[in-house]
């Protein structure tokens, strides 16, 4: 089976910086995403790693160590708009076809 | 680029009706879409993987019979729910990867561009 796991709810205030770790243990892997989800939209993409290191992007920075398999979501300068859940998916690469498996999701809550 | 669109993107429908999404690829050909089921503060479950000419592919757990999976063309990929029950209101998404050549040579990242959704509310 594919285990990602990623807390279920983080907290902080505006201007502040949040880490979402995401942990996996998949029988393939060949890449990883994060995707931003507001309550009742589709997920728009934020990051992709397939190496190991840093990956920056304005705000949003993203981490991968395929040996540890772990990432982390870096979100600095917090701004209310950044309320949302941030999904981590890994693109197994045992499947031609590119599928995605997602964890649960961690529900950022960004407070004044 | 790269936009994908869902049709409707919110029905509701009576309990033992059937309802058709659409999912379309707007500006790209997309051998390959995936249909997502969404409950209420849980993540993405993949449902089925849809390939243009050919049988879906389904996950473990989904009944083939009841959630028909149509790719009958390189932009357009259709769900459709059949004898829906109140259990099966949920949130369903359709994703499309952009496979055109130049695309798949210039990027390792091959990602997935999600639709719009579609809110399903069975009564």
């Amino acid at each position: 089976g594919q285990n990602i796991d990623q807390p279920t709810e983080m907290t902080a205030t505006e201007g502040a910086i949040v880490q979402i770790n995401c942990t996996y243990q998949t029988s393939g892997f060949n890449g990883l995403f994060w995707y931003q989800q507001h309550a009742g939209e589709a997920p728009t993409f934020l990051s992709y790693n397939v190496l190991d290191g840093l990956e920056e992007k304005g705000r949003f920075s993203s981490f991968l160590s395929r040996s540890k398999g772990y990432s982390y979501l870096l979100l600095k300068e917090l701004q209310m708009k950044d309320s949302a859940s941030y999904l981590c998916a890994v693109r197994v690469s045992t499947d031609s076809w590119g599928k995605l498996q997602f964890g649960a999701g961690t529900q950022v809550v960004v407070t004044p | 680029g790269a936009v994908v669109s869902q049709h409707p993107s919110w029905v509701i429908c009576k309990s033992g009706t059937s309802v058709k999404i659409e999912c379309r690829s707007l500006d790209f050909q997309a051998t390959t879409m995936f249909w997502y089921r969404q409950f209420p503060k849980q993540s993405l479950m993949l449902m089925a993987t849809s390939n243009e000419g050919s049988k879906a592919t389904y996950e473990q757990g989904v009944e083939k019979d009841k959630f028909l999976i149509n790719h009958a063309s390189l932009t357009l990929s259709t769900l459709t729910v059949t004898s829906a029950h109140p259990e099966d209101s949920s949130f369903y998404i359709c994703s499309a990867r952009d496979q055109s050549p130049d695309r798949v040579t210039t990027s390792s990242l091959d990602e997935q561009f999600f639709g719009p959704g579609t809110r399903l509310t069975v009564l």
